[in-house]
């Protein structure tokens, strides 16, 4: 079935580790998103990636990372610099064309231990 | 002001009323919007999409579009406890050669049985 695989569904990160977190499409789409969201809040913006090999900062990028290397897969890391990085990460992506709509995967939920 | 901005509620209705959520937002160039569903602990769902001004219906759901007054609503008919969650609001625009794809923070919806 085509769609989005996140994982792990739960990761737990000691202090002044780094972490990986997986993102995995099949539906062939351009655009790759990073969210957060924390306990009652909305989504706010890692980074994005509308083609392979480029990638943009979005509203909260400080202390992450990514690459895209390859059209299916959008690796975020969770760097020692982010200081609270406790939260609900969500992978999304989105075919061409202005008015399609993002799609999400399940989430990765990150702890720090 | 918020460039899509949701009453967080919660908004409660007893089971088989209509919800109405209601969105706004501030870029007039606005032009897709969609409508997420996310339970607690989940991912968002997309559930709806328009993209003119009118009504577009599917289901027991119907999204209200109306540019000149920059909102954007999601009635559901025949409310179920099983519909309580919370309803994302996102908007598009293309401005100044910028795409963007914004998130409201979103409406708690609670439906009474």
């Amino acid at each position: 079935d085509g769609g989005i695989t996140q994982s792990p569904k739960y990761l737990f990160r000691k202090e002044g580790q780094n972490v990986t977190l997986s993102c995995e499409q099949n539906l062939n789409h351009d655009a790759m998103y990073w969210y957060r969201q924390d306990p009652g809040q909305g989504l706010r913006l890692i980074y994005y990636s509308q083609i392979v090999n480029d990638f943009q900062k979005g509203d909260i990028a400080e202390g992450y990372s990514v690459s895209r290397e390859k059209k299916e897969s959008f690796p975020l890391t969770v760097t020692s610099a982010q200081k609270n990085p406790t939260a609900f990460y969500l992978c999304a992506s989105k075919g061409q064309g202005f008015n399609q709509p993002q799609h999400f995967g399940d989430g990765t939920r990150l702890s720090i231990l | 002001q918020k460039e899509v901005e949701q009453n967080s509620g919660p908004l409660s209705v007893p089971e088989g009323a209509i919800a109405s959520l209601n969105c706004t937002y501030s870029d007039r160039g606005s032009q897709s919007f969609f409508w997420y569903r996310q339970y607690s602990g989940k991912s968002p769902e997309l559930i709806m999409f328009i993209y003119s001004n009118g009504d577009k219906e599917d289901g027991r759901f119907t999204a209200q579009l109306n540019k000149a007054s920059q909102y954007v609503s999601l009635l559901i008919r025949d409310s179920q406890p099983s519909d309580s969650a919370t309803y994302l609001c996102a908007v598009t625009s293309f401005t100044s050669g910028t795409y963007k794809y914004i998130f409201g923070t979103g409406t708690r919806l609670k439906v009474l049985a």
